[in-house]
């Protein structure tokens, strides 16, 4: 079976800038995750999307935003790049949300590093 | 306080011996604890989850968690160089929403 994918695996923007990162989970997996992952530290929460709802969001600005779509691939958006958004971005996807034991489970993706000149 | 704190090493073990890497949570609501690894430049990858008190064993790897001491750990027996990585440890609270809070991880080297 196919593990997530994100796209693209690397991108360069400059400030100002907008980007979408795009994720397909494992296949079966109705929930996803965002995560960005600054050099030296812990994943920090973006946002959950499980059947294409909104479920948690961690504490960024509105800049940041996502939408899950029916066949629970996402997309994340930043408008207005910073240079303090340059970081890995990973996808994450389990089965469920808010679960407990195995449907709790995160299963990373190979992330998209983002640089912003 | 951090709501997960690790130590962030590096921490150096012999080739063989048993690697002890801690973590401690403040949320006592907390309910689901993860351990994941992370190779330099890639994504984490996961090697174990545990949710009741006491030990979690699978392979080389053994979970333990306390949650009156609210402390989780991993132990790796028979380290070997393959281990050498950054150990994520993640603490789920308790919502609707799986939302995961990680710690900056332990850095853990085998040495030969």
């Amino acid at each position: 079976d196919a593990g997530v994918t994100q796209s693209p695996t690397h991108l360069i923007k400059t400030r100002g800038q907008h980007v979408t990162l795009r994720c397909s989970p494992i296949s079966g997996h109705k929930s996803v995750s965002w995560y960005q992952q600054v050099l030296g530290q812990g994943p920090q929460f973006i946002f959950q999307y499980y059947e294409k709802e909104e479920r948690g969001r961690g504490n960024f600005p509105d800049r940041f935003s996502a939408r899950q779509f029916p066949n629970y691939s996402s997309e994340l958006n930043v408008n207005a790049l910073l240079l303090g958004d340059s970081a890995l971005y990973l996808c994450a996807s389990s089965l469920e949300a808010g679960g407990m034991g195995e449907a709790d489970e995160q299963f990373f993706g190979p992330g998209t590093r983002l640089t912003v000149l | 306080q951090k709501e997960v704190e690790q130590n962030s090493g590096p921490l150096s073990v012999p080739e063989g011996a048993i690697a002890s890497l801690n973590c401690t949570y403040s949320d006592r609501g907390s309910q689901s604890f993860f351990w994941y690894r992370q190779y330099s430049g890639k994504s984490p990858e996961l090697i174990m989850f545990i949710y009741s008190n006491g030990d979690k064993e699978d392979g080389r790897f053994t979970a333990q968690l306390n949650k009156a001491s609210q402390y989780v750990s991993l132990l790796i027996r028979d380290s070997q160089p393959s281990d050498s990585a950054t150990y994520l440890c993640a603490v789920k609270l308790y919502s609707s929403a799986s939302k995961i809070i990680f710690g900056s991880g332990t850095r853990l080297s085998i040495r030969p």
